[in-house]
């Protein structure tokens, strides 16, 4: 089965740009997650999607974030203006349903690594 | 809010040796699971060992196995015959009910760099 797909794998920007990024899950998952791992840390859950649907955007700093799951399958990560402490890796993650206690299979994709400069 | 702790920056480990890797957490659920990750440099999470909290006997995968222990709320990863290619960060997870109580999130710790020598 094909992986997690994202794209770009690398990206650098000036400081109050504006960045995107893709993500295409495992065909048939409903749940999408995108993750922010700052250097040297854990990742940090930003959003999680249930279909096309936002259960969780609780850690998404929503004045310079968003984040869209259009048909509930693809989805767009947006940051604008970029600032420097949003030099990241970020990554996108999917599973079969984020409802059900035993499906816990998570699936990474291999993120894309964000400089702001 | 559920939060996981790894006291372990960085660890170290001949080849062929054993080495354990700590990790608690804190939750107020007492149904969940729990995970070891495995991030190489390609950035990409493999997962290396998961546990169920309604089981007793730990989990293990081949060289890989924890030590749960619920009431103390630790969940330790034990690598056996350590290799080359165990050199990587591993993260300890948590999966339990986000704020609403409505979906399973997965909560991460911070990691720990594992090195080993030849």
């Amino acid at each position: 089965e094909a992986g997690v797909a994202q794209s770009p794998r690398y990206k650098i920007i000036e400081k109050r740009q504006s960045v995107a990024f893709w993500c295409n899950p495992i065909s048939g998952h409903a749940t999408l997650y995108w993750y922010q791992q700052i250097l040297g840390q854990g990742p940090k859950l930003l959003i999680q999607f249930q279909n096309n649907g936002v259960v969780d955007d609780s850690q998404l700093p929503k004045d310079r974030f968003s984040a869209e799951r259009l048909k509930g399958v693809d989805s767009t990560l947006k940051i604008q203006p970029a600032k420097l402490e949003d030099s990241a890796v970020y990554l996108c993650a999917s599973s079969l349903e984020s409802r059900d206690r035993f499906n816990y299979g998570y699936t990474f994709g291999s993120g894309t690594r964000l400089t702001v400069v | 809010a559920q939060t996981v702790t790894q006291s372990q920056p960085e660890m170290s480990v001949q080849e062929a040796e054993t080495v354990t890797l700590s990790c608690t957490y804190d939750t107020s659920e007492s149904d969940y699971y729990l995970f070891w990750y495995k991030q190489p440099p390609s950035r990409q999470m493999i997962l290396v060992i998961r546990q169920e909290a309604y089981k007793q006997q730990n989990a293990t995968e081949n060289r890989f196995s924890v030590n749960f222990q619920k009431a103390a709320k630790s969940f330790s990863l034990k690598i056996s015959d350590s290799q080359l290619g165990d050199a990587a960060m591993y993260f300890c997870a948590y999966r339990g009910f986000n704020s609403g109580g409505s979906n399973y999130k997965l909560t991460f710790g911070k990691g720990t760099l594992l090195t080993v020598n030849p």
